[in-house]
């Protein structure tokens, strides 16, 4: 079983639907991160958060520590939110070796 | 300010020969790392950097695959000899601090074929 389990593998989604992607994690973490990586292969980091809530403009992240479960939630999606939607968990270790464990990634298509 | 910088892009080898891969972090980030992401899969980190030191290599294939960042700046990956499942693209990232947020590079899509 993979660290970081992502939900669902593709979505299909038409202008203007709320969208959510769900995020499930099995190890104890410092921070979870989402991420968007478009065809071209960059990744853009979106938000890092290890607690609540966090919103940017259309986009809102939510995390539940104790069900070690976060969602990615968009509203009002437009064609250009097309891309691989990422998790990522910051392992809760010490000193420098803690390191980002990455989802398999969310592929969204947001169509006219 | 500046992102992290990738370059090539693009590489087609065959396999056997020797490709290299260079980045260069934003100004001032301590942390440096190189991830290997196979098509429809997550990245996988290959090397962490934290200065000119190496932190964690323990998934970097070290009989084909080395890295170095020896000023504590820019980084170099390369891979010798290639094989075809070393297709893939290879991002660089940085942060300031192991545990602060990670920038991504464009990344380096790599063909062996």
């Amino acid at each position: 079983k993979n660290e970081v389990e992502q939900s669902p593998q593709n979505l299909t989604a038409q202008e203007g639907e709320f969208i959510t992607i769900n995020c499930s994690y099995s190890v104890g973490i410092s921070a979870l991160h989402w991420l968007q990586q478009h065809p071209g292969g960059g990744i853009v980091s979106l938000f890092m958060l290890s607690s609540g809530k966090k919103k940017h403009g259309r986009l809102i992240a939510t995390i539940n520590i104790q069900e070690k479960h976060s969602s990615l939630h968009i509203t009002a999606s437009h064609p250009r939110d097309s891309a691989v939607y990422i998790c990522a968990v910051r392992s809760l270790t010490t000193g420098t070796a803690s390191k980002l464990t990455f989802g398999t990634g969310t592929r969204l298509q947001v169509t006219l | 300010e500046a992102g992290v910088a990738q370059s090539p892009r693009y590489k087609i080898i065959e396999k056997r020969q020797s490709v290299a891969f260079w980045c260069n972090p934003i100004s001032g980030h301590a942390t440096l790392y190189w991830y290997q992401q196979i098509l429809g899969q997550g990245p996988k980190l290959l090397i962490q950097f934290q200065n000119n030191g190496v932190v964690d290599d323990s998934q970097l294939p070290k009989d084909r695959f080395s890295a170095e960042r020896l000023k504590g700046v820019d980084s170099t990956l390369k891979i010798q000899p290639a094989k075809l499942e070393d297709s893939a693209v290879y991002l660089c990232a940085s942060s300031l601090h192991p545990n602060t947020e990670a920038f991504f590079g464009q990344g380096t899509r790599l063909t062996v074929v």
